[in-house]
């Protein structure tokens, strides 16, 4: 079945980049989201990326995939405390599954 | 408008209760999605309701009961749960199934007890 793979833990200081990392196994999934989760909260749909693009930026945010290896990463530029949180990785799978990585927390140093 | 709305945020239940979650969208999707999801871990699909009709189920116990009565609603019914069953469960909705941008609730809190 589909997989969907990310590092548990990062912690950077403030006003440095933030680089997140995702590896999925689904070769035909075509939408891939990252989601952001604070505390107690519920998902926020921060970026999304379709599987024939290479790169997409979106204020902040920058997400790049590598189709052939599978790799899907977010980088948040100029990190700031209110960017603590869980992100998570997710694939459209071909079942008609969003089927989510396991999430990385993000933690800020000052 | 990007907004699905889940009512109640919290919820305490004993476990011969009965009781429903309900989530509300107004953006005109066609699907719509149960997940639920326990401390430190990530959501795990529950059910999908395309155009109405249910059309995954993910092995869920009887005990939850979901329900599409239009296009704009969903509902989970909850009978007999057992302490286990506690978690955030979260709904999300999509113009349909199949590659499109999915948007989350703010999740109810159920606590079993």
């Amino acid at each position: 079945g589909e997989d969907v793979e990310q590092s548990l833990f990062l912690s950077v200081r403030e006003g440095d980049s933030s680089v997140i990392n995702c590896t999925y196994t689904d070769s035909s999934s075509t939408y891939l989201y990252w989601y952001k989760q604070e505390p107690g909260a519920g998902l926020q749909l921060l970026t999304y990326i379709f599987s024939n693009m290479d790169m997409k930026q979106d204020q902040r945010l920058t997400v790049l995939l590598n189709k052939k290896d599978k790799h899907l990463s977010l980088r948040i530029a100029d990190t700031q405390t209110g960017d603590s949180a869980i992100y998570f990785c997710a694939v459209y799978s071909s079942a008609s599954k969003i089927i989510f990585g396991s999430g990385t927390r993000l933690s800020i140093r000052p | 408008d990007t907004e699905v709305t889940q009512t109640p945020k919290h919820l305490v239940m004993g476990m011969t209760n009965k009781k429903s979650l309900k989530c509300e969208q107004h953006m005109g999707h066609r699907a719509m999605y149960w997940y639920k999801q326990k401390a430190k871990k990530p959501p795990e699909l529950m059910f999908v309701y395309s155009y109405e009709k249910l059309s995954i189920n993910e092995s869920v116990p009887s005990r939850f009961s979901p329900e599409c009565p239009n296009s704009s609603l969903l509902n989970l019914h909850l009978h007999a749960l057992q302490p286990e069953d506690s978690a955030l469960y979260l709904c999300a909705s999509s113009q349909r199934t199949g590659n499109t941008e999915a948007f989350f609730g703010q999740g109810t809190r159920l606590t079993v007890v």
